[in-house]
């Protein structure tokens, strides 16, 4: 059975940062593209961040280019986001989710269960 | 970049059928997916590549895409399908490859 598991939110203040982890399983977890996607409350999905299998490219929201930095460790089945300068509105629920790639389209078939980041004074 | 456009609320009786657009230029010649969400659930993907529905997603959910909208349908709906649903596509050739739509609400009446 695929899990991930997001771990690290918390309230942090306006211009902190905060790493959140995402620990897969049941996968063979480095043959995924993985991405972060957000939900602040009351709003809609919104795509953070992404990561191939290997590592070697990543990409960005223009959101958030420059304040946060994906990065994934597959000797121990793990994606990170490192989120620096936070603000009020990267206030959300954050997802990991995992990448099903084909003919040059994806969608996530794998999801965790999120975790809360509040960006607050 | 890319922006696909949903209504925001759709509502329909239990047995009818409901139909949730997304919006996008040209969107016929991408795949679209389809999740749901429920309060307080991580999304379900319920139709991928425009049409394909993963095992376990029952047959009343469909999809279709076409010209500058991809549509998903919801044959005999039920109370249980009262959620929210978003539209998805990937652009590979992006830095932002990610885009999902706003979102549409459905009520079941």
């Amino acid at each position: 059975e695929v899990q991930l598991l997001e771990s690290g939110g918390g309230l942090v203040q306006p211009g902190g940062s905060l790493r959140l982890a995402c620990a897969g399983s049941g996968f063979s977890f480095s043959n995924y593209d993985m991405s972060w996607v957000r939900q602040a409350p009351g709003k809609g999905l919104e795509w953070v961040s992404g990561i191939s299998g290997s590592g070697g490219s990543t990409y960005y929201a223009d959101s958030v280019k420059g304040r946060f930095t994906v990065s994934r460790d597959n000797s121990e089945n793990t994606l990170y986001l490192q989120m620096n300068s936070l603000r009020g509105e990267d206030t959300a629920v954050y997802y990991c989710a995992a990448l099903w790639f084909e003919e040059l389209s994806g969608y996530f078939d794998s999801w965790g269960q999120g975790t809360l980041v509040t960006v607050s004074s | 970049s890319y922006v696909l456009t949903q209504p925001p609320s759709v509502s329909v009786a239990p047995g009818k059928t409901a139909r949730i657009t997304c919006g996008g230029n040209n969107i016929g010649s991408k795949s679209v997916h389809w999740y749901q969400q429920k309060p307080g659930q991580a999304p379900v993907v319920v139709i991928r590549y425009d049409s394909d529905r993963p095992s376990g997603i029952p047959e009343r959910f469909s999809g279709s895409n076409s010209g500058n909208t991809a549509t998903l349908t919801i044959s005999g709906v039920e109370d249980g399908d009262e959620a929210d649903y978003y539209c998805q596509v990937w652009e590979s050739a992006s830095d932002h490859p990610g885009i999902f739509g706003g979102g549409t609400m459905l009520t079941v009446l």
